[in-house]
C-alpha cells in the first residue's frame, strides 16, 4: 500500500544544530506539506511544495527550509535549532493538478525537543 | 485572524448520547471544507471532504454537514471508540490546508 513515512519519529537536539526531518510518500502525489502542531494553535503551516523544484512559504516559515528534488521526498530542515521549534511536525501530501480540493495524508508525526 | 474556528473545545459524552461539532470559517472562496480524526500520538486521519453549501457526508456514526458559513460534524450514538480529536481545515485558493485548533471528544461507557 501507498504511504507517508517520516523520520525520525523522535528526535532531541540542541539549542543552534541544524536538524533535518525527513518525509517520504509513495502515492507519487504532487504536492507536499509540511505542518506543526502546538497546544493551543493546531497545525500550521511552516513550507509546502507543488512539484520538483517548486518550494513555498507558509504561515510559519522563520526558521525553517525545503527543498524538492524528487517526487517522493520533502526534507524540512531547521537551520539553527531553537527551543521555540520544539513541536511536533506532520508531513502531508495530496494529489490532483490546482483548482481541485483533494484531501491531503498524514504522516505520523516527529516530536522534535530542543534542549 | 482565525479562518477556522471550532467549538467546543471540549467534549465529553456517555456512550450512546448524540452531539455535535462545529466549525465555522471566514474564507471568502472555499474550495473545499475537511473533517480529520486525530488519535493520541497520530497523524490526522482523513473523513470527509465537503464541495458546497447543502452536502452531506456520512461515515458510521459521522455525518458531516455544509452550509456558506459553517460545518457541522454529527456523532450519533458514539461509542468510546469514537474518543479523538477531530480537526476541521479549509481549501481557499489552492492546496493549502487551514485548520481549526479541534474538538477534542471523550465517550465514556
Amino acid at each position: 500500500d501507498a504511504e507517508i513515512t517520516q523520520s525520525p519519529r523522535h528526535k532531541i537536539t540542541e539549542t543552534g544544530r541544524q536538524v533535518t526531518l525527513a518525509c517520504h510518500q509513495t502515492w507519487n502525489h504532487n504536492n507536499m506539506f509540511w505542518y506543526r502542531q502546538d497546544l493551543g494553535h493546531g497545525l500550521r503551516l511552516i513550507h509546502y511544495s507543488y512539484g520538483v523544484h517548486d518550494t513555498n512559504k507558509g504561515e510559519v516559515s522563520d526558521g525553517y527550509s525545503v527543498s524538492r528534488s524528487n517526487t517522493e521526498d520533502l526534507p524540512l530542515t531547521l537551520e539553527s535549532a531553537a527551543s521555540s521549534q520544539t513541536s511536533v511536525y506532520f508531513c502531508a501530501s495530496s494529489a490532483g493538478p490546482r483548482g481541485r480540493a483533494l484531501e491531503a495524508f498524514f504522516g505520523q508525526g516527529t516530536r522534535l525537543t530542543v534542549v | 485572524e482565525d479562518q477556522v474556528t471550532q467549538s467546543p473545545e471540549a467534549l465529553r459524552l456517555q456512550e450512546g448520547e448524540s452531539s455535535s461539532l462545529n466549525c465555522s470559517y471566514t474564507v471568502s472562496g472555499l474550495r473545499g471544507l475537511f473533517w480529520y480524526r486525530q488519535d493520541p500520538g497520530k497523524g490526522p486521519e482523513f473523513l470527509f471532504t465537503l464541495y458546497s453549501a447543502g452536502e452531506e457526508k456520512e461515515k458510521e456514526r459521522l455525518k458531516a454537514t455544509l452550509t456558506k458559513k459553517e460545518s457541522f460534524l454529527h456523532i450519533t450514538a458514539p461509542k468510546p471508540e469514537d474518543s479523538a480529536t477531530y480537526l476541521c481545515a479549509v481549501q481557499e485558493n489552492d492546496y493549502k490546508l487551514s485548520f481549526g485548533a479541534g474538538t477534542t471528544v471523550t465517550v465514556r461507557a
